[in-house]
Parts: C-alpha cells; structure tokens; sequence
C-alpha cells in the first residue's frame, strides 16, 4: 500500500496552536483527509483537502499542502482540552477503493 | 439516526474459536469497510464491499472472511482466530464506490482479544 507517516505523539498547553504533520508518498494522490478519534470512539471527519489546493481553512483549523514535498499539516489554533485525541491523515488516489491511512498522532492538551 | 452500528464492542476469544462481527448502518450507502487499527499502524484495509453483492480484498485479508447481506449489512468472520488478530475492529460506509470527497462514516469499534 501507499506510506503515509505521522509522528505518533504531541503534547502542546491548551490556548498555545497545535501542528500535526504527515508526509505521504503517492504522487497521483486527489483528496487528503484529517480524522479525529477521541478516546473509545470511532473516526470522525474533520476536514479534507484537495490536491490541487494549497491550504483550506475551517474556523480553528487550517490545513496546509505542499505537493512537491507531499507533505500535509493540520494546525489547530487555540487547543483546548477538548481536542485531546488522535488524528489520522488519510489520502486517496483517483479510482482507488481505499482510504491510506497514516499511523496517527496523539495530541495531548496540558491545561 | 444510527449511523454505523458494530457489535459487539468487547469480545474474548481462545485461539481457534470462530466469531463474527457484526457492521449495520441506516444511511443507505453502498460502499462499506473493514479495518484493523494497531498501535503504531494506523488502520489497516480487511475487506471492503463497493455495492451489496460484491466484496474485495484490502491490504490484510488473511483469516478473515466477510459477507455483504444485504445493503445496510456487512459482517466480518474469524474462523480461527489467532494472537495476532488480537486488534481493533472499525467498520466504515460511505456512498458511492471510491472514496474521493464524499465523507466515511465509522462505526464505534470492536475491541478483540484472543488469547
């Protein structure tokens, strides 16, 4: 299958902004993904982004792609305690059936 | 509205029983998914079903069989269940047969230990 790497752990203080990168490596990629998982729960989507877009901003959350180095960054401004979880990227290429889905990072918010 | 539906949530096994789980989900989509999810390896394709009769093998099919029963059902069968399956299992749908921009909704998990 497809690689796709995350760092598995972050910490960050809550109010502070969050980076969670993920690199990739299937150059015909078309859609990358940002899950969360919160403890015990399934995956929930939190935003996708195009690949011929650059960034895509969602309220707290900004998502940056730079396809040349196929890399892909979530930040999430002002962490709150709430966003303590694991997020997933995950990629698609056209005409594919699955979803690649990077190891996950587990964010963890200090109050 | 359910969603997607697993169960069970917990389940013990001894090495060689059978078992299977159990996927339903009410948003009548077409395409449905099995995964494994590891520590330190993200989720793992098993089985996905692209439309109700067909079925096709993801990144790790090896003892596992699946069966789409209809639209809204999916299950996922051990038939001897080893160790190494010791995992999470998450159920997934979506509509439409490749994934592209259209969101995957997931079920809850199942948390499966065999010992």
């Amino acid at each position: 299958g497809e690689d796709v790497e995350q760092s598995l752990f972050l910490s960050v203080r809550e109010g502070d902004s969050s980076v969670i990168n993920c690199t990739y490596t299937d150059s015909s990629s078309t859609y990358l993904y940002w899950y969360k998982q919160e403890p015990g729960a399934g995956l929930q989507l939190l935003t996708y982004i195009f690949s011929n877009m650059d960034m895509k901003q969602d309220q707290r959350l900004t998502v940056l792609l730079n396809k040349k180095d196929k890399h892909l960054s979530l930040r999430i401004a002002d962490t709150q305690t709430g966003d303590s979880a694991i997020y997933f990227c995950a990629e698609i290429s056209t005409g594919a059936n699955n979803l690649f889905f990077g190891t996950g990072t587990r964010l963890t918010v200090i109050p | 509205n359910a969603g997607v539906t697993q169960t069970p949530k917990f389940q013990v096994l001894k090495t060689g029983q059978s078992m299977t789980l159990q996927c339903a989900q009410d948003m009548n989509h077409n395409s449905m998914y099995w995964y494994r999810q590891d520590p330190g390896m993200g989720l793992r394709l098993i089985y996905y079903s692209a439309s109700e009769g067909t079925t096709d093998k993801g990144e790790v099919p090896n003892g596992y069989n699946v069966s789409r029963l209809n639209k809204r059902e999916f299950s996922l069968r051990l038939e001897s269940a080893a160790p190494s399956q010791t995992s999470v299992y998450f159920c997934a749908s979506r509509e439409g047969t490749t994934y592209l921009n259209t969101e995957a909704f997931f079920g809850q998990g199942t948390r499966l230990t065999v010992v």
